[in-house]
């Protein structure tokens, strides 16, 4: 069964910076393509980012463009999210998931609280 | 940016019952439309991808339809397991994916 697990949410205060893992097994994490998917408080889900299998291609959505950045480890079945400049409003569960196009399969999420 | 519409944005349904959610999008998505559910502190779930293809391990009650723009997810009986909420999400004009706001599906 397809595992993926995030770590690294916490709170941070407004301007910080935190860095998200997403640690996957069970199947061949080289060979997909990883995305993150967010999910405010009591609100709905918005993409975040996703990359291809080499790490080649990166997009992004407007709103975390020049703040955030996806990568991966292919080595380490690992998947990264470096948030920096953060804002109140990136305050969400941080859920990686498998799949382009499509959420195939999905983490627990972690936490990110944006506070002073 | 694609705006993806869901209503009604609760369905009260009784148990055994059909529940019919629908998705409309601002324009054309083709086929590639996908729904999920997800239930209070989980992850979301794929359900159905390509408009109308169940995701593995997916119920047979568990069906979608449409094209274009109008799609529709149907929920043939009602177990007490499908009471959560339901996301549409298109993928044919990425980035972004965008989601629908959800329709919460809750015993009547």
């Amino acid at each position: 069964e397809v595992q993926l697990v995030e770590s690294g949410g916490g709170l941070v205060q407004p301007g910080g910076s935190l860095r998200l893992s997403c640690a996957a097994s069970e199947f061949i994490f080289s060979s997909y393509w990883m995305s993150w998917v967010r999910q405010a408080p009591g609100k709905g889900l918005e993409w975040v980012a996703n990359i291809k299998q080499d790490g080649s291609e990166k997009y992004y959505v407007d709103s975390v463009k020049g703040r955030f950045t996806i990568s991966r480890d292919n080595a380490k079945n690992s998947l990264y999210l470096q948030m920096n400049t953060l804002r109140a409003e990136d305050t969400a569960v941080y859920y990686c998931a498998r799949g382009q196009v499509v959420g195939e399969n999905w983490g627990q999420g972690t936490l990110v609280t944006v506070s002073s | 940016e694609i705006v993806m519409t869901q209503s009604p944005a609760t369905l009260s349904v009784s148990p055994g019952e059909r529940a019919t959610l629908s998705c409309r999008a601002s324009q054309s998505v083709s086929s590639n439309l996908a729904w999920y559910q997800q239930k209070p502190g989980q992850a979301p779930r794929l359900l159905i991808y390509g408009a109308s293809t169940r995701a593995t391990g997916i119920p047979a009650r568990f069906s979608g339809s449409g094209s274009g723009t109008e799609f529709t997810l149907t929920i043939s009986s009602l177990q007490s397991e499908d009471f959560a909420l339901y996301y549409c999400q298109q993928y044919n004009h990425w980035p972004p994916w965008t989601f629908g706001q959800g329709t919460k599906v809750e015993i009547q």
